[in-house]
């Protein structure tokens, strides 16, 4: 069965500080990888995507995120945090067959 | 661009009332779905369509049916509100899944359903 935890429901930096925020998966087939972002009272935006070939993708507002099969992870960083990144983020895995199983969510807080 | 819209933003029924959200994409996807998100909880599947007339369960589909007669509208529909169905809906499509796809779902703004 496939699975997404996301470690720490809350994150606090500072603007300009990295951001880091972790996601760990199990999944039965090969994976497919994605985080999403949802501003305030909006819907959820695709950030970036894994599915194959090289491991270190890249997104969207300076995100990237690496999957590492050994520690089956996918965790999303950015090297200077805005204040328009505080948001709710999620960790998105594919399920065998057709749908997405999703973490339970990150929110970003970002301070100046 | 990928266009899903949902027919209302906020709506408040009260308890025992006959709900119906409504979904509507303008890229020809074949599977559509409804998700609730609650504080804490992340997003959980209340069912999907993989096409016209076509349904699967989700993990949480007791309290819910669908409705799809067209392929660009997927409906979700409380037959009784209960103040436990409060919550964030989320509606989503994609392609059908092929050798190119990559399973990525585009996200309407969501409808924020308030039980009273």
């Amino acid at each position: 069965a496939q699975s997404v935890t996301q470690l720490g429901s809350h994150v606090s930096v500072s603007e300009g500080a990295l951001v880091l925020l972790r996601c760990n998966y199990s999944s039965s087939v090969p994976p497919y990888l994605f985080w999403y972002v949802q501003y305030p009272n909006q819907g959820l935006q695709l950030l970036l995507k894994y599915t194959t070939g090289a491991t270190l993708v890249k997104g969207i507002n300076g995100f990237e995120a690496e999957f590492k099969k050994s520690e089956t992870s996918f965790h999303l960083t950015n090297p200077s945090a805005h204040m328009s990144d505080a948001a709710e983020y999620f960790c998105a895995v594919r399920q065998a067959g057709t749908a997405l199983i999703f973490g339970k969510g990150t929110t970003l807080s970002v301070s100046s | 661009d990928v266009k899903v819209t949902q027919s209302s933003r906020y709506l408040v029924k009260r308890t025992g009332e006959k709900v119906f959200l409504e979904c509507v994409q303008d890229m020809d996807h074949e599977n559509m779905f409804w998700y609730r998100q609650d504080p804490g909880l992340g997003l959980r599947l209340i069912y999907f369509s993989y096409d016209v007339k076509m349904k699967e369960k989700g993990d949480i589909p007791e309290g819910y049916s669908v409705s799809r007669e067209k392929k660009e509208r997927f409906s979700l529909i409380l037959e009784s509100a209960s103040t436990n169905q409060t919550s964030m809906y989320l509606c989503a499509s994609r392609p059908a899944p092929g050798l190119s796809s990559s399973y990525e779902q585009y996200f309407g703004p969501g409808t924020r359903l308030t039980v009273t």
